[in-house]
């Protein structure tokens, strides 16, 4: 079957740097994304790792350890407006579809 | 240019009526998705659409859901008798066929059943 665990919930203060983990077990693994979700708002593309290592996109970055089934999404010098959920999602191609599982989201709340 | 499209952005029904969600992708995106998010909650894949293809049912909860697309563009998500559990957003997503591309994502329609 397909899981992906990350913390429910998490907080940290502006100007810090927060990582924000995720694992998962897929059968058909085939790239992993992660997503940003302001309250009452739809899901926002941030990253989009396939292959192992680290992606870095100006202050968010992502890494991806295919054989240990774990991602992070490291954001830095955190501002009040990131404080939104994130999504882990895992592209699975399994039954000859390609879909996108999504994990239950991080909510991560900023503070001054 | 225009990005995905929902309609209506909010319904409320009584239970036991059929609903009717509209989803208008983005003009040439041949991979459309729909999810259902209820309040607090990550999103819950439903059904899946490439080009062509016979769609992947696989998401829908029960035998009261379903969905059409009509001349590889535009998506309807159909709920027969709807039940109280049904309330959630309904979130339609597209995308290009390659498994790189990143999904787009709607406004979504927000549903409620009394």
């Amino acid at each position: 079957g397909q899981n992906i665990d990350q913390p429910t919930e998490m907080t940290a203060t502006e100007g810090a740097i927060v990582q924000i983990n995720c694992t998962y077990q897929t059968s058909g693994f085939n790239g992993l994304f992660w997503y940003q979700q302001h309250a009452g708002e739809a899901p926002t593309f941030l990253s989009y790792n396939v292959l192992d290592g680290l992606e870095e996109k100006g202050r968010f970055s992502s890494f991806l350890s295919r054989s240990k089934g774990y991602s992070y999404l490291l954001l830095k010098e955190l501002q009040m407006k990131d404080s939104a959920s994130y999504l882990c999602a895992v592209r699975d191609f399994s039954g000859g579809y390609n879909k996108l599982i999504f994990g239950a989201g991080t909510r991560l709340a900023v503070h001054p | 240019g225009a990005g995905v499209s929902q309609s209506p952005s909010n319904k409320v029904t009584e239970k036991g009526k059929d609903v009717e969600l509209r989803c208008d992708p983005i003009s040439g995106h041949t991979a459309l998705y729909w999810y259902r998010q209820s309040l607090g909650q990550g999103l819950e894949f439903l059904i899946y659409f490439q080009g062509n293809s016979a769609p992947d049912k696989s998401g829908l909860p029960s035998d009261r859901f379903s969905a059409e697309r009509t001349g590889g563009s535009v998506s309807t998500l159909t709920i027969q008798r709807t039940q109280q559990e049904d309330s959630a957003v309904y979130l339609c997503a597209s995308s290009q066929p390659k498994s790189s591309y990143e999904q787009y994502f709607g406004p979504g329609t927000r549903l409620t059943v009394t």
